[in-house]
Formats: C-alpha cells, structure tokens, sequence
C-alpha cells in the first residue's frame, strides 16, 4: 500500500524567501507518480506540480520546484520567492499506475510580510 | 477553464436524514472521484469510476453511502441515514485515469454537518 508523510503540520517563511515543504513516500512499484496539491482558505484542492518516478530532471513549474531524490523515496516541494497568496495547506499525493491518488496530512503554510 | 462542479456548497442536515451530493465531471474525463475531507483522517478516497464503472467502493461504509454515475455527466454521492460522524468536506475529482501525468481537477467541495 501506498503511503505519504508529510512531518511538518505548519511552516512559517517570510515574504519573498524561500521555503521546502516536506514529503516522504512508501511504495513498492516501480512506476508511480508525485504530485502536490494547494489548498487554500477557501477550500479548492489547486494542482500545482508532478513528478513521474522515471522523470531523470526535477520538475518545475513557475516558482514551484520539485526535490526529487528516489533513493531517499522524498519529493520536497520547494516555492521560492514565497508570496503571501502562498498562505494555504499543501498536500504531497502519490498515485501508481491507475490508482488513486493517495494523500499525506498535509503542511499548513503562513508566509510573513 | 473547464471545471468540476458539485452541489450543494453546504449543506446541515439533522441525524437520520438522506443527503444527496451532486458532481458534474469536467467534459472528456473518464475517471471520477469521491474523497472525503476532515481534520482528523485527511484526505480518504471514497469510491470512484472510470467510464462509469465503479472501480473501488472501499472507502465507504456500505451500509449508508451509495455512489452512482448514472450518466457521465453526472456523479452522486448519497448518505442514508445520516450522522454526525459524516460531517466533512466532499470532494468530487475527475482525470483522465490513463495519464500519469495527470493531475485531478477537483470540484470545491460540500460541506457537510449533520447536527
């Protein structure tokens, strides 16, 4: 069975630096993918970045970035230049094949002016 | 953009009542999901389908929840009778089941109290 941890439950960063959320995953299968989600005050669930197991290069989308190291099984989503829109929940998910996706608790973000 | 959207937003309902939650998948997604959110457990997958079919309800008790997609425009998600221990946040999601690359769109959500 899949399994996502995510260790932080809250991160704190000022305005304009950069932050890494933590994102450690448990799978047997070879072939699987990795995906954060944002999920602001509002609620919506907003896809923000994926990274399949073969991908060689570290996904980037924007300000978002992906540290990928499949030895260590960790998909750390970095955001630089944080803003204070960034303020959210950010949830690491991992899917294998077909399957749903499976989602760890979640880090809450606070960025700082 | 093309979006999920599911009904109601919010919905309070008294213990014993039939809730029916309502989702209308992005057009062209063959995959839909059900999740179900809440401080304690998370994010847990409920049920979900792809090209209509039930694929997994094991995420739901059976004795009360029931997911249907009578067409593929369309998902339900039905609690009968309900509890208090069903108040949560539901999510509907659709994707195309066959792209890894995929990420679900996710429709805003009910909120749920059953009081």
């Amino acid at each position: 069975a899949q399994k996502i941890t995510q260790t932080q439950p809250g991160m704190f960063v000022q305005e304009k630096e950069a932050v890494t959320l933590d994102c450690t995953y448990d799978t047997s299968d070879q072939s699987y993918g990795l995906f954060w989600y944002k999920q602001p005050s509002s609620g919506e669930m907003i896809f923000l970045i994926y990274q399949g197991s073969y991908d060689e290069q570290n996904a980037t989308e924007g300000r978002y970035s992906l540290n990928f190291q499949k030895a260590r099984k960790s998909a750390n989503l970095v955001i630089s230049a944080s803003q204070l829109g960034d303020s959210a929940m950010y949830f690491c998910a991992n899917r294998s094949g077909n399957t749903p996706l499976v989602f760890g608790k979640g880090t809450r973000l606070s960025v700082i002016a | 953009d093309a979006r999920v959207t599911q009904t109601p937003r919010h919905k309070v309902t008294e213990m014993g009542q039939e809730v029916t939650m309502r989702c209308q998948p992005i057009l062209g997604h063959n995959t839909v999901f059900w999740y179900r959110q809440t401080m304690m457990q998370g994010l847990e997958l409920l049920a979900y389908f792809r090209n209509r079919a039930p694929l997994d309800d094991s995420g739901m008790p059976k004795d009360r929840f029931s997911a249907e997609m009578p067409d593929a425009t369309l998902a339900t998600l039905k609690i009968q009778p309900s509890e208090p221990r069903d108040s949560a946040v539901y999510f509907c999601a659709s994707g195309l089941g066959d792209r890894g690359a995929d990420g679900y769109t996710f429709g805003s959500g009910t909120r749920l109290t059953v009081v």
